[in-house]
């Protein structure tokens, strides 16, 4: 069964810096989708950024950007200029096929002003 | 505007009590997701289904039960809710492309936070 591991149960980083949030995961498949969700405090959980894993380009949206290593099997985040709005738990999701996803245990981020 | 609702957001309720919590989307969704978690833990997969009557069960077992008879709802039932029950309950929905890769990405109601007494 396919497993997402992330390591860090908290993360801070001071305001404009920036910080890079860990996942690994297992699976013996070629292709599947990967995502990283983000759970503000007490408000509803969005899709931050997703990669295919057929893609060798990693993904980015605005301040946000992914490491991804197909054959380490790691997906980190990498968030820039951090922003006091960044602060969530973040967490990391694998899916194959039309499979349910598959998450990791999350990682509380803190932004210090 | 596209979205997916729960209600209510907050439960309090007594031992024994039945309860039900709603979930719609107006996305036109095939399928549709329960999950249980903990405040800060990890979600847990409950009950999910890919479209009306269709259900099953998650990774996670649950004393709760759901049903799927209309595409845009998704109801979870507790015959008799118990201390053990108390957390915060996710629904989500993601289009359903079959068995190819797909970007199914997923979308999520605000939740569903219950306590019972």
């Amino acid at each position: 069964a396919q497993t997402v591991t992330q390591s860090q149960p908290e993360m801070s980083v001071q305001e404009a810096e920036t910080v890079t949030l860990s996942c690994t995961y297992d699976t013996s498949e070629s292709d599947y989708y990967l995502f990283w969700y983000k759970q503000p405090p007490s408000r509803q959980m969005i899709l931050v950024i997703r990669q295919e894993a057929y893609k060798q380009q990693n993904a980015t949206e605005n301040r946000f950007s992914v490491n991804f290593q197909k054959a380490a099997k790691s997906f980190s985040l990498k968030i820039s200029d951090s922003q006091l709005g960044d602060a969530a738990m973040y967490f990391c999701a694998y899916q194959q096929g039309a499979q349910k996803l598959v998450f990791g245990q999350g990682t509380r981020l803190t932004i210090n002003p | 505007e596209a979205d997916i609702y729960q209600t209510p957001r907050y439960l309090v309720i007594g031992t024994g009590k039945k309860i039900t919590l709603e979930c719609s989307q107006t996305m036109g969704h095939d399928k549709m997701y329960w999950y249980q978690q903990d405040p800060g833990m990890e979600l847990h997969l409950i009950h999910y289904s890919y479209g009306v009557n269709s259900t099953e069960k998650g990774d996670l077992s649950s004393e709760s039960t759901v049903s799927r008879i209309r595409t845009e709802h998704f109801p979870l039932t507790l015959e008799s809710a118990r201390p053990s029950h108390t957390s915060q309950y996710l629904c989500a929905s993601s289009e359903y492309k079959g068995t190819a890769l797909s970007n199914n990405e997923q979308f999520f109601g605000p939740g569903t936070r219950l306590t019972v007494l």
